[in-house]
């Protein structure tokens, strides 16, 4: 299992603003960590997989880094938008097989016009 | 192209009855398939996953129970409902170490 903290919890964001949020683990057992973004009654949506050290992902505005050295993943949101308002989800993955991903309670993103 | 189905998208159930949730993938074989609930204040939970046919680990000791009874078919299930069984229900699949692709779930509230 590997256990993840994410802040801040919740984030309000001025429309256009860029902004940049948290995931925490313990770098002992890391394997790999998720990024998804989760709307309200939607499924949430895969962003990106992040496995090495260094890893820098990029889709469209939304970016993330990975440092498991000092346990610790950034997502990026430049210039947000509306429609970027979701929970933001970072499940570990501590590689043990078919065994699920381990979550946390999520950053909700709010854009405000 | 694979999808994966997961219904109903609500349901309001009174205490001590039954529950059937089904989830079903298509356009895949021999997925690990994934049951997980949020409950109110909380973050997603792994509650059930299979590798198989039959094949079922629970997590976390519950009130509910999962099956398999064929190869791209999930269901999660339970003989009494209690009111903390409430929350939201998520069904996912995976294929080997890629991430998970997941339904879009059932709120559940038991009253």
């Amino acid at each position: 299992i590997l256990n993840v903290e994410q802040s801040p919890q919740s984030l309000h964001v001025q429309e256009g603003d860029s902004t940049n949020f948290t995931c925490s683990f313990p770098s002992s057992n890391f394997y790999a960590l998720h990024w998804y973004r989760w709307e309200t009654a939607k499924s949430p949506e895969a962003l990106f997989v992040m496995t090495l050290n260094g890893d820098e992902k990029k889709k469209g505005r939304i970016s993330a880094t990975l440092n498991t050295k000092e346990g610790y993943s950034y997502l990026y949101i430049k210039g947000s938008q509306p429609e970027d308002s979701a929970t933001y989800l970072c499940p570990g993955d501590s590689g043990g097989g078919a065994d699920g991903l381990t979550f946390g309670k999520g950053t909700h993103l709010i854009i405000q016009p | 192209s694979q999808t994966i189905h997961q219904w109903p998208a609500t349901l309001v159930q009174p205490v001590g009855s039954p529950l059937s949730l089904e989830c079903t993938v298509e356009g895949t074989s021999n997925p690990n398939l994934y049951w997980y609930r949020q409950a109110a204040g909380r973050g997603l939970q792994l509650l059930f996953y299979s590798v198989g046919i039959g094949q079922i680990s629970s997590e976390v000791p519950q009130n509910l129970s999962a099956s398999r009874p064929q190869d791209r078919q999930f269901i999660l299930s339970s003989k009494k409902l209690l009111l903390s069984d409430s929350g939201f229900y998520l069904c996912a699949w995976s294929e080997g170490g890629s991430g998970q692709v997941f339904g879009s779930g059932t709120q559940l509230s038991v009253l």
